[in-house]
């Protein structure tokens, strides 16, 4: 199976700050790679697929980058909607595997 | 555009099977990939399979051996089971479509499980 690593797991910031999660894969994943945003209570949200292509109706400050094993999720101006947990998604091969969630919270 | 909603139980025994319905609305279940996928209490998310009608599944291997996805197209719907519950198979459980460029969306809203006698 394929080990996504998510880092950090936590991070604490301010309206308007710009965050950067990291998503490392065990082994080249090429960009079969999504983000998905949660809420508590709700089920995840897609926001980010094959790496870098943004969901219809996502922000534009949401932005995806990388290829093979390194990925980076970057939300830019941080509104306060965007408090949530993230989690990258590797969709390369079977089994399809999540990394572990970065927790987004208010500093 | 594809709705997705899950029904359960919400309450199976321990070493019972537990069976999930996602009833889909806005297309038809012959025409997708269909995914389950499981969480935990304030845990992350576990990838539990996926099928599509007219091909072989694929399961987590850690499940493979207790878990079963189904279509039936008759009430458009998609099936889990999973057999031999413990309380670690207690969890929100969501069914959701793969669709092009490999991308799980939409979801459902999840359906609780909890395995307890």
């Amino acid at each position: 199976d394929i080990q996504l690593t998510q880092s950090p797991s936590y991070v604490s910031a301010s309206i308007g700050d710009r965050v950067t999660i990291t998503c490392r894969a065990s082994q080249d994943i090429n960009n079969f790679l999504a983000w998905y945003q949660q809420k508590p209570g709700k089920a995840p949200n897609l926001l980010i697929y094959v790496a870098a292509s943004l969901q219809n109706g996502v922000p534009s400050r949401f932005r995806g980058s990388g290829y093979g094993s390194v990925f980076t999720l970057t939300i830019s101006n941080l509104q306060p909607e965007d408090f949530a947990t993230y989690y990258c998604q590797q969709a390369n091969s079977f089994p399809r595997t999540f990394g572990g969630g970065t927790k987004v919270e208010m500093k | 555009q594809v709705r997705l909603e899950e029904s359960g139980p919400g309450l199976v025994k321990p070493s019972d099977t537990l069976s999930l319905t996602c009833s889909v609305s806005g297309g038809s279940v012959s025409s997708y990939h269909w995914t389950w996928i499981r969480q935990p209490a304030g845990k992350g998310l576990e990838w539990i399979g996926q099928m599509y009608p007219t091909l072989r599944p694929n399961y987590n291997p850690s499940l493979q051996s207790r878990v079963t996805m189904s279509v039936d197209r008759s009430k458009n719907q998609v099936s889990l089971r999973l057999a031999s519950v413990t309380a670690a198979d207690t969890a929100i459980y969501y069914c959701a479509t793969e669709i092009a460029g490999r991308r799980l969306d939409p979801w459902g809203q999840g359906t609780l499980v909890v395995v307890s006698s």
